[in-house]
Order: structure tokens, then C-alpha cells, then sequence
């Protein structure tokens, strides 16, 4: 699987956008960006996924550049409940890769009041 | 997190005791697995099922078993617990194995081996 680069630590202030970085340069051309988020030690939390185009559903957009090499997770009106770590990874297509999340060290995001 | 259940949420066992995780999933996914995670660190493979029957071995299996008899049940059995498999437990399911299909999580099950 295609390894991740995210910057460790982000701050963001209540009510503004929120946008996470990550680079994948090696990622292949049938796999999947993956976006997670865990509070504390809950579960991971799914947000949002793309393979080329870019995504939107209620939580966040995904941009995802025309290379494939690095994409960016945007959460439009970061909220305080919104203070997490965020893990962007990308997902194996084939063999026994397919059904296997690599998690990183991923980004704490904390938003601030 | 959508319809995976893990039960004991927390569990402390002595070194060498043996018990079962158990993980279970009401929305017909193919797709089972389960996670450790360790403290400040991600999550990683431990065992993975694509239909019932059918296990295999992820990237941390040792001291780790795992049967799929049902659609809905995947459980994880220590045979003899220790100290090192201290560790949040999560189990997670999706509608089938591949890449476009969404992996949801349970809540985790917080196990300490002493």
C-alpha cells in the first residue's frame, strides 16, 4: 500500500474551514484515498473517500490533485466536536491488500474557540 | 459507527488466560476484521474474513484465532493471553472486500493482560 504523509499537528479556529493536508506520491492508480477521524479511543470514524474526482458528502470535501500524489481533506466549519485525529490512507486494490487500512500517525487536529 | 458490536468493552485477564472478543454485524457485510491498537500509535491488522468460512492473517496475527461460522459473527479468541496483547481491540466490517466499499468500526474492547 501506498504510504502517507500528514503533518502531525494543525490548529483551527471554531467556525472557520479546516483543511488537512496529505501527501501519497506513490499511490497506484486503483486505489482509494481514505479519510478517518478518532476521538479519544473511540473507533475510527469514516468521513469520506475518492479514487480521482473530487467528493463531497456532509461531513467534508476531498480535493484530490490531477496527480494523485496529494490530497486535501476540507471540513468547511470546523467545530469544537470536530477536535480529532485525522488518518489519510490509502487503500490496497488488489491481492490481500483490498480489505487492509494502513493507519499512520495522522494529524490531531484541535480547533480552537 | 454503523451496526458493528463489540462485546466485553473492557476485560482484565491474567497472563496466560484465554478469552474471546466477540464482534457482531446486523447489515449482511461480507467483510470482517479486527485491529489492535497500541497508545499513540495507528491501528493495525490482525485477522480478516471475506465471507463466513474463509479467515486470514493480517499483519500482527500471532496469539490470535479467528473462525467466521456466520455472516454476522467474527470473533477473536486469545489462547493465552499476555502482557504484550494489552491493547484497544476494534473490530470493523464492510459490505464486501474491495477497495470502493467503506470499512465501518465498532467502539472498541479495552483489554488488559496482567
Amino acid at each position: 500500500d501506498a504510504k502517507t504523509t500528514q503533518p502531525p499537528s494543525m490548529d483551527c479556529a471554531e467556525g472557520r474551514a479546516a483543511n488537512l493536508p496529505c501527501n501519497h506520491s506513490t499511490i497506484s492508480g486503483n486505489e482509494y484515498v481514505y479519510w478517518y477521524r478518532q476521538i479519544h479511543s473511540q473507533g475510527p470514524q469514516y468521513i469520506i473517500h475518492g479514487l480521482k474526482n473530487n467528493e463531497t458528502n456532509e461531513m467534508a470535501s476531498l480535493i484530490i490533485t490531477e496527480d494523485r500524489k496529494s490530497s486535501t481533506l476540507i471540513l468547511p466549519h470546523a467545530t469544537l466536536r470536530d477536535t480529532a485525529v485525522y488518518y489519510c490512507i490509502v487503500r490496497g486494490a488488489g491481492g490481500t491488500s483490498y480489505g487492509k487500512l494502513t493507519f499512520g500517525q495522522g494529524t490531531i487536529l484541535t480547533v480552537h474557540p | 459507527n454503523a451496526g458493528v458490536t463489540q462485546t466485553p468493552k473492557f476485560q482484565v485477564l491474567k497472563t496466560g488466560q484465554s478469552m474471546t472478543l466477540q464482534c457482531a454485524q446486523d447489515m449482511n457485510h461480507e467483510y470482517m476484521s479486527w485491529y489492535r491498537q497500541d497508545p499513540g500509535m495507528g491501528l493495525r491488522l490482525i485477522h480478516y474474513s471475506v465471507g463466513a468460512g474463509i479467515t486470514d492473517q493480517g499483519e500482527v496475527p500471532n496469539g490470535y484465532n479467528v473462525s467466521r461460522s456466520t455472516t454476522e459473527d467474527f470473533p477473536l479468541r486469545l489462547l493465552s493471553a499476555a502482557p504484550s496483547q494489552t491493547s484497544v481491540y476494534f473490530c470493523a466490517s464492510s459490505p464486501r472486500a474491495s477497495s470502493g466499499n467503506t470499512i465501518y468500526f465498532g467502539e472498541g474492547s479495552w483489554l488488559t493482560v496482567v
